[in-house]
């Protein structure tokens, strides 16, 4: 059971290129969350989709856009990177059974250049 | 406790002693609360709940106070060990996605 798996654990983009960030969950969860991670920090809200088919904007969401695929997959698209979206990226998810609780990928380390 | 700023707070504590990192929390209508501890380099990691209807859980080594009167969340580690240093995090909903405090950096001491 491997939880909330996300990739790419590391990358580096030059400004103005854009990438995708993948998210897949195997434990049956409704909601799924993307999270932004600074220095010195708490995790913000970029997005997060309550169910599937939908999605709603977090505490952050310019600069980002995000694809709720399916009842697995959430991912994450930065269509133009700027230097000021360089950190630590982590996508969560929540379901019926665990209640608010929300469980955490491993994270993905995103160097804006 | 938590607070803004680039600078985490930082406990320091000798091994086998207590542990309590405290955080001041935003909405009064809150209903659930969470600690999360995260390790270097990992994503973060559910440690223990509580609903606003308690004021006080155990879990192992773990125990977390809710004070909903002044909006306050504890959490106490006992005998803490090497392994639990990291950054704590509380977190609190109502019926929306967690919003999540700054992080205590707590520092073990062999």
């Amino acid at each position: 059971n491997a939880g909330v798996t996300q990739t790419p654990k590391f990358q580096v983009l030059k400004t103005g290129q854009s990438m995708t960030l993948q998210c897949a969950q195997d434990m049956n969860h409704n909601s799924m969350y993307w999270y932004r991670q600074d220095p010195g920090m708490g995790l913000r809200l970029i997005y997060y989709s309550a169910s599937e088919g939908t999605t709603d904007k977090g505490e952050v969401p310019n600069g980002y856009n995000v694809s709720r695929l399916n009842k697995r997959e959430f991912s994450l698209r930065l269509e133009s990177a700027a230097p000021s979206q360089t950190s630590v990226y982590f996508c969560a998810s929540s379901g019926k059974h665990s209640g608010n609780t929300i469980y955490f990928g491993e994270g993905s380390w995103l160097t804006v250049v | 406790g938590e607070s803004v700023g680039l600078h985490l707070p930082t406990l320091s504590v000798q091994e086998g002693d207590n542990s309590i990192i405290n955080c001041a929390y935003s909405n009064s209508a809150s209903d659930y609360f969470i600690w999360y501890k995260q390790e270097s380099g990992k994503g973060p990691q559910f440690i223990i709940d509580i609903r606003s209807n308690m004021d006080k859980r155990q879990g192992q080594r773990v125990t977390v106070l809710l004070n909903k009167t002044v909006k306050h969340l504890s959490l106490q580690i006992a005998a803490t060990q090497p392994g639990d240093s990291a950054v704590y995090f509380c977190a609190e909903t109502q019926n929306t996605p967690l919003v999540f405090g700054k992080g205590t950096r707590l520092s073990v001491i062999a």
